[in-house]
């Protein structure tokens, strides 16, 4: 079956402006989780959805990050005025209610801001 | 914060050899993943290992978890070019399935 898709796959933009990265998960997978991944580091915990909801928030980095999904489905996350500090690859991943441990990751968004 | 540290950051090895790559953790831990990064097929999830286990197998791949040294270690023998990747451990934090990463080790493997 088709895995999480994430577009678009990479995105170049100018400090300041606003920016929206899609994820899609595998169909009927509750949970949805955002990631950043910095170049040669390890993943960075950014929100994490059950359903619609995101009982944990603590990753985002500041109130320029924020992230809806709908419909129990597609999820969006949106950095407002953009910093050179945010040029990143972000990964969604996404998991099954009853196999929550294991996370199935998206190809990522390479974000560069100039 | 990071809670897992794999070791060594790099690693070079000839095709054939096994390659052995080590995570320590900080806090107690439900279960701990290690999961592979390479170019073509993104992050995948290779093998999960639960607390209350020691060993685990999975085709060429072993893992081991010792929990009173808070580490584990992921054994990849008769090494293929196609296992060059970066491979990451994961740990679980409490029981809300937030995953803690290290900063991986990055896998070569020599034709």
């Amino acid at each position: 079956g088709a895995g999480v898709s994430q577009s678009p796959s990479n995105k170049v933009t100018e400090k300041g402006k606003d920016v929206e990265l899609r994820c899609d998960p595998i169909s009927g997978h509750t949970a949805l989780y955002w990631y950043r991944q910095s170049l040669g580091q390890g993943l960075e915990f950014l929100i994490y959805f059950q359903g619609n909801s995101a009982p944990d928030k603590s990753g985002l980095p500041s109130d320029r990050f924020s992230a809806e999904r709908t419909g129990g489905s597609v999820s969006t996350l949106t950095i407002q005025r953009t910093q050179q500090e945010d040029s990143a690859v972000y990964l969604c991943a996404s998991s099954p209610f009853f196999e929550q441990e294991t996370q199935y990751f998206g190809p990522g968004t390479r974000l560069l801001v100039l | 914060s990071q809670q897992g540290e794999e070791d060594p950051q790099a690693l070079s090895i000839q095709e054939g050899e096994n390659a052995t790559m080590n995570c320590s953790y900080k806090t107690s831990i439900n279960n701990l993943q290690w999961y592979r990064q390479n170019s073509g097929r993104g992050l995948v999830h290779l093998i999960l290992i639960r607390s209350n286990e020691r060993e685990k197998h999975s085709g060429r791949l072993r893992v081991t978890l010792d929990t009173s040294k808070k580490s584990s270690s992921l054994l990849i023998t008769a090494s293929r070019a196609a296992d060059t990747a970066s491979y990451f451990c994961a740990t679980d934090r409490d029981s809300n399935y937030q995953l803690i990463w290290g900063a991986g080790t990055k896998l070569i493997i020599k034709p």
